[in-house]
């Protein structure tokens, strides 16, 4: 099956960019996705990308895919202590059926 | 735009009981909604995908006599977690499929369930 790693624990401090990384195996990725958690709250949609694009910003996100390392990131500029939540990239790909596949989830911790 | 309503946000129940959760797609229609299961520290487990006016297709291990998915309307999916035991007890989150001029996947707020 697919696999999609994130790394588990980011810290940053406040004011700093915030890079967290995502890595999968399946290269028919359609879609990706970006998604945060707060604790004891469901998941909350921060940005997406189609696989035809290679960055995509919205404000303080930048999403950047690497088709041929299979890797997607996101930044977040200018990080602030309400940005720390668990963060979780999820993708659709082709046979999949429409299902997302979320990584294993960064748990990022901004400091003052 | 596409929200979903999840309740009850919290549930505590004892052993041997039934839990029903309900998701609700409040401002659009949701064919196909989706059931997750979050152990702590760890990413979202699919258990089961829920297709309005059909039956649910399960994911491999996911027992569906022991969660039950009704999806009767195109806003409500509901599960029920029957006989529930301790090792049930986990954080539920259903999420839904929005389409339109843009498309994608919205979670509800979750639910704990804690069996005692």
């Amino acid at each position: 099956g697919e696999d999609v790693e994130q790394s588990l624990f980011l810290s940053v401090r406040e004011g700093d960019s915030s890079v967290i990384n995502c890595t999968y195996t399946d290269s028919s990725s359609t879609y990706l996705y970006w998604y945060k958690q707060e604790p004891g709250a469901g998941l909350q949609l921060l940005t997406y990308i189609f696989s035809n694009m290679d960055m995509k910003q919205d404000q303080r996100l930048t999403v950047l895919l690497n088709k041929k390392d299979k890797h997607l990131s996101l930044r977040i500029a200018d990080t602030q202590t309400g940005d720390s939540a668990i963060y979780f990239c999820a993708e659709i790909f082709t046979g999949g059926g429409n299902k997302l596949t979320f990584g294993t989830g960064t748990q990022l911790k901004v400091e003052l | 735009g596409a929200v979903v309503s999840q309740h009850p946000s919290r549930v505590i129940c004892k052993s041997g009981t039934s839990v029903k959760i309900e998701c609700r797609s409040l401002d659009f229609q949701a064919t196909t909604m989706f059931w997750y299961r979050q152990f702590p520290k760890k990413s979202l487990m699919l258990m089961a995908t829920s297709n309005e006016g059909s039956k649910a297709t399960y994911e491999q291990g996911v027992e569906k006599d022991k969660f039950l998915i009704n999806h009767a309307s195109l806003t409500l999916s509901t599960l029920t977690v029957t006989s529930a035991h301790p090792e049930d007890s986990s954080f539920y989150i259903c999420s839904a499929r929005f389409e339109g001029e843009d498309w994608g996947y919205t979670f509800g707020s979750g639910t704990r369930l804690t069996v005692v």
